[in-house]
């Protein structure tokens, strides 16, 4: 069985950093890239960034760049998402998700973890 | 960024019922166009990626079509487990985006 397990809900104030932890099972690790995709309450999901995990390249939306960082342990098979600089409007929740290609990520996101609430407030 | 307009943001519907729910890209997408439903508390699960196709363990009832710039999500009859919402997603080039959503309730 596929899984993605994330990390837990955090609480933030403004100006810190959260640290996202999504824990990939049951497939060939290296084989799907990895998204990262933010939804305020009532929102529409938002696509943050991809990693391709065998060559750890990334790409991140201009939204979040130079706030976004997107890493990977192959050996603990395990993707880190960090944002920092955090805002009132960063209070989401914030999933991790495999892109259903094993090449280039564009097939669509078949696999999400269960999503990571953050609250940012002072 | 591509804009991604569905129609429309809500919609309600009977059990039996055919439902079609359009997506309207800004530019050409090819067929980089996928579709998501999402019920409350629970992520978004994958239905039809690359405007038509199937995921497994997807309900034959759903399908899409298009390409280009206009496509469809068509929910042949409506089971009273598909009330939820659906989105529509790009990712023919970054940032992905996705469409505002529509809302299908129960009539």
């Amino acid at each position: 069985q596929v899984h993605l397990v994330q990390s837990g809900a955090e609480v933030k104030k403004p100006g810190a950093a959260v640290k996202i932890s999504c824990q990939a099972s049951g497939y060939s690790f290296t084989d799907h890239p990895i998204h990262w995709v933010r939804q305020a309450p009532g929102q529409r999901p938002e696509w943050m960034g991809w990693i391709i995990v065998n060559s750890g390249g990334t790409r991140y939306s201009q939204k979040f760049q130079g706030r976004l960082t997107i890493t990977k342990d192959i050996s603990a098979r395990v993707v880190y998402m960090e944002l920092t600089g955090l805002r009132s409007d960063d209070t989401a929740t914030f999933y991790c998700a495999r892109d259903g290609g094993t090449a280039w990520p564009h097939h669509g996101m078949d696999v999400w973890g269960q999503g990571t609430t953050v609250t940012v407030s002072s | 960024d591509i804009q991604m307009t569905q129609s429309p943001s809500s919609q309600s519907a009977s059990v039996g019922d055919r439902v079609i729910i359009s997506c309207r890209a800004s530019q050409p997408i090819d067929t980089f166009l996928h579709w998501y439903q999402e019920k409350p508390g629970t992520a978004p699960r994958l239905l039809i990626s690359g405007a038509s196709g199937l995921q497994s363990g997807v309900p034959s009832r759903f399908s899409g079509s298009g390409s280009g710039a206009d496509f469809s999500l068509t929910i042949s009859s409506v089971r009273p487990e598909d009330f939820a919402t659906y989105y529509c997603q790009q990712t023919y080039s970054t940032p992905y985006t996705f469409g505002r959503g529509t809302l299908l309730e129960i009539k």
